[in-house]
C-alpha cells in the first residue's frame, strides 16, 4: 500500500526540541522530493520545508528558517524534521507529503494523516 | 512572499449546481498553481496541478484554468461529496511555496 506515516509529535514546552519522522512505503522513495506541511488548529495549510530526492536542494519557510532542519534517509525510506526552539505558534498538525513526480518540485500528491505538535508550558 | 487570495471565503450551493472558486496571486506564478480539497479530519487531496491538469483519479467535473495571477477552479455539477474546503497553492517561488487561505464550499 502506498502510504506515509508520521510520528514523533506530542506536547513540548516552548524553547524545547522535537523530531518528527515520516515512514514511506509502496513507492520508490528516493525518486521523489518530500515535504512537510503544517496546519494549525482550525486554520489553513502552511508549507514548512522541502527536500529533493538526493538532499541536494533544501528549503524552508521563513517562519521556521534557522530553527527547523529537514533530512531524509533513502536507505530507510524515511523523512525527518528536527524542530528546535519551538514556539507556541508552531502548534499544528504536521503532514508529511510526497511530491507529484520525479520531474516536479512542489506539488503534493500523497499525504500522511499527520502528527500533532503542541507547544505549551 | 507570494500571497494567494481566495474568494469567496464561503460558497453556499446545492448539489447539481456549478461551483466557481477563485485564486488571485500577488504576482505572477505563471501556471505553477495547484488546487487541493480537504474534508474534515482528512489530509488534503491534490485535484489540479499546473493550473489545469487533473491529478490521477480526479473526476472530470473538476477543472482548472488561468495563468499569471488569476486562477479558477470549476466544479461543473456538485456531488454531495464535493462539499469541503478548497485551497490553492503556488510553487513558482522556491523555497517560498504558499497556500491560499481556503474557500469553504457548503451545502445550501
Amino acid at each position: 500500500e502506498v502510504q506515509l506515516v508520521e510520528s514523533g509529535g506530542g506536547l513540548v514546552q516552548p524553547g524545547r526540541s522535537l523530531r518528527l519522522s515520516c515512514a514511506a512505503s509502496g513507492f520508490t522513495f528516493d525518486d521523489y522530493a518530500m515535504h512537510w506541511v503544517r496546519q494549525a488548529p482550525g486554520k489553513g495549510l502552511e508549507w514548512v520545508s522541502g527536500i529533493s530526492w538526493n538532499s541536494g536542494s533544501i528549503g524552508y519557510a521563513d517562519s521556521v528558517k534557522g530553527r527547523f532542519t529537514i533530512s531524509r534517509d533513502n536507505a530507510k525510506n524515511s523523512l525527518y524534521l528536527q524542530m528546535n526552539s519551538l514556539r507556541a505558534e508552531d502548534t499544528a498538525l504536521y503532514y508529511c507529503a510526497k511530491d507529484l513526480s520525479a520531474r516536479t518540485f512542489g506539488y503534493f500528491d500523497l499525504w500522511g494523516r499527520g502528527t500533532l505538535v503542541t507547544v505549551s508550558s | 512572499e507570494i500571497v494567494l487570495t481566495q474568494s469567496p471565503a464561503t460558497l453556499s450551493l446545492s448539489p447539481g449546481e456549478r461551483a466557481t472558486l477563485s485564486c488571485r496571486a500577488s504576482q505572477s506564478v505563471s501556471s505553477y498553481l495547484a488546487w487541493y480539497q480537504q474534508k474534515p479530519g482528512q489530509a488534503p487531496r491534490l485535484l489540479i496541478y499546473d493550473a489545469s491538469n487533473r491529478a490521477t483519479g480526479i473526476p472530470a467535473r473538476f477543472s482548472g484554468s488561468g495563468s499569471g495571477t488569476d486562477f479558477t477552479l470549476t466544479i461543473s455539477s456538485l456531488e454531495p461529496e464535493d462539499f469541503a474546503v478548497y485551497y490553492c497553492q503556488q510553487r513558482s517561488n522556491w523555497p517560498q511555496y504558499t497556500f491560499g487561505q481556503g474557500t469553504k464550499l457548503e451545502i445550501k
